[in-house]
Order: C-alpha cells, then structure tokens, then sequence
C-alpha cells in the first residue's frame, strides 16, 4: 500500500497466521518483482522475485502473486513467526536497463 | 562470503561539509546500485553503474551529489556541500544481471547538521 507522510501501512497479525501484503505498481511496463524485508537498523533483504510472464511463485513459506490486469502484487506468508516482524517492499523494474522503483513499505507486527 | 560493505555506518558532519561514502559490492557482482532512504520519500535510487560505468544518474538529487566507480570492487558516493535535507540513510546494492536480484548492504546513516 502508500505510505501517507511519515506513517507506514501497518498489518498486525497473531504468531502462527498467514500474512498478506499488498501492493500497487504503477507502471504496466514492469516485467520484473520483488518483495524485499527490512529489519530495524539494516538494509532490506531479498525474499522472493518473480517475472511478469508469471502470475505465482513459492518459495519457503512465502508466496507472491501477480496480478497484471489491475496492476497488484501481494506477498503471502504462512504461519508467521516473530522473527517476520519488519517492514516489506515490493519493487518493480521496467526494462531491462532500469533501476528498481520501491513501494513506501508495509510493517508487519507480529504479536504472540 | 562477505556481503556488500559500507563504510562509514554512521556520519555526523556539519552543514557545507564534504561527506564521502563508500561501498564494496559482493566480488563477482557487475552492478552497483546507490539508494537513499529517508521516511517521507522511502527508497530512492539515485545512480547505478554496470560494468563501472554510469547508466542511469536521473535519481541524483543535484549537482552536489557525484558517484564514481574507479574499479569493480570500489564505489564512492560524495555530497559537496552537504545539507541537512542530505540527512537519510544511503544503501549500496550489487547484482550480478543488472537490476534483478540486489543485494543491500547495512547502510550509512548520515546527519547533517
């Protein structure tokens, strides 16, 4: 989601459900996505990519979806563990030759 | 394997001061990308080189930003004069196919006073 000023979006979620984490991409050229996790105080870490020919990819406990037609991204992660509490981006690349572009981030509070 | 590297971590400098930025991107990776993160604005790029070289400069702020990649393991970024809207935390990434799969060093936390 968007960010208003200094305020992220924030999803709160229970240890042991599944998270879902949404995002609007702007340009419908992007061929190329990203989630990436940021933990207070580092950079933010690869967790999953996929490619606009795709519409779902898995990868360990994480699921991204793609959704061309109206332009979303979603990360679902399943059976969410403490250490999953950080802020999320997705990013998205637009041709080959182009840097990322980030989405403002989505905090994922985990509580016990 | 040691991940990409940055150094300073943390930079107090003064308004009108030179800051001076430093990265060693994972050996092997042939692209180097500079973020800069602040709360309002999120992650921006700013430059990213491929092969050492500059493709896309269009996120540089203004002239008083410059970033050079004197070889494949070494990249600087410098802020001359730096300004208290410099004030963020700036990232380095690598890759090795261009934008896909970057690599995110721990940043420098720069405040300008």
């Amino acid at each position: 989601g968007e960010s208003v000023g200094l305020h992220l979006p924030t999803l709160s979620v229970q240890e042991g459900d599944n998270s879902i984490i949404n995002c609007a991409y702007s340009n419908s050229a992007s061929d190329y996505f990203i989630w990436y996790k940021q933990e207070s105080g580092k950079g933010p870490q690869f967790i999953i990519d996929i490619r606009s020919n795709m519409d779902k990819r898995q990868g360990q406990r994480v699921t991204v979806l793609l959704n061309k037609t109206v332009k979303h991204l979603s990360l679902q992660i399943a059976a969410t563990q403490p250490g999953d509490s950080a802020v999320y981006f997705c990013a998205e690349r637009a041709g080959s030759a182009d840097g990322l572009t980030f989405g403002k981030g989505t905090h994922l509070i985990i509580q016990p | 394997d040691a991940g990409v590297i940055q150094s300073p971590r943390h930079e107090v400098t003064e308004m009108g001061q030179e800051v001076t930025l430093r990265c060693k991107p994972i050996s092997g990776h042939n692209s180097l990308f500079w973020y800069r993160q602040t709360m309002m604005r999120g992650l921006e790029l700013l430059i990213y080189f491929n092969n050492n070289v500059p493709i896309d400069d269009s996120g540089m702020p203004e002239d008083r930003f410059s970033a050079k990649m004197p070889n494949a393991s070494f990249s600087t970024l410098k802020i001359q004069p730096s300004e208290p809207r410099d004030s963020a935390v700036y990232f380095c990434a690598s890759s090795s196919g261009g934008a896909e799969t970057q690599y995110f060093g721990p940043g420098t936390r720069l405040l300008v006073l």
